[in-house]
């Protein structure tokens, strides 16, 4: 069983729909990262969290330590949102990534 | 200021050629990190440096992979005697500080390496 789960693996969406992708962990982590790679391959840091909840535009990440679970949330999503996302838990110094949420939203 | 660059962006080697990847991170970062993507793959975390030193070689796939950091700057990852699974898109993160520390990463562009 991998530490770090992603789901679901390929999500397509219509514009305008709301996105969750879920991530599950098993290990302690200090911290957990949201990462976006588009097709050209360029990794983005969207968020990095330890508790609680927090928002950028439409994006919304939260967490719950107790649980060991994270979601990405993506609202009105648009087709520029087609990309996929990573989740990655900071276990001890480094990075311990899931297989990533490819998402393509249509137009 | 200016990302993390990688270079070269693409590289072609034949099986058996030795080959360097390089990684230049921001400036005043002192945790740096190599990862590995193979085709339709996730992200593994080959090596990290803290300055100039390198605490956890534990994902370096083989003996055959090597990476050095110097000035607490540039790093490169050196690969002897290619093989055709290691092509993959090799990416450097930069960062304040380590992964432990809660600190976010920024990523480069990365190198694709194509042994034929």
């Amino acid at each position: 069983k991998n530490e770090v789960e992603q789901s679901p693996q390929n999500l397509t969406a219509q514009e305008g729909e709301f996105i969750t992708i879920n991530c599950s962990y098993s290990v302690g982590i200090s911290a957990l990262h949201w990462l976006q790679q588009h097709p050209g391959g360029g990794i983005v840091s969207l968020f990095m969290l330890s508790s609680g909840k927090k928002k950028h535009g439409r994006l919304i990440a939260t967490i719950n330590i107790q649980e060991k679970h994270s979601s990405l949330h993506i609202t009105a999503s648009h087709p520029r949102d087609s990309a996929v996302y990573i989740c990655a838990v900071a276990n001890t110094d480094k990075l311990i990534f899931g297989t990533g949420t490819r998402l393509q939203v249509f137009p | 200021g200016a990302g993390v660059s990688q270079s070269p962006s693409n590289k072609v080697t034949e099986k058996g050629k030795d080959v360097e990847l390089r990684c230049d991170p921001i400036s005043g970062h002192t945790a740096l990190y190599w990862y590995r993507q193979s085709l339709g793959q996730g992200l593994e975390f080959l090596i990290y440096f803290q300055g100039n030193s390198a605490p956890d070689k534990s994902g370096l796939p083989s003996d055959r992979f090597s990476a050095e950091r110097t000035g607490g700057s540039v790093s490169t990852l050196t690969i002897q005697r290619t093989q055709q699974e290691d092509s993959a898109v090799y990416l450097c993160a930069s960062s304040v500080g380590l992964a432990g520390g809660a600190y976010e990463q920024y990523f480069g562009p990365g190198t694709r390496l194509t042994v034929t």
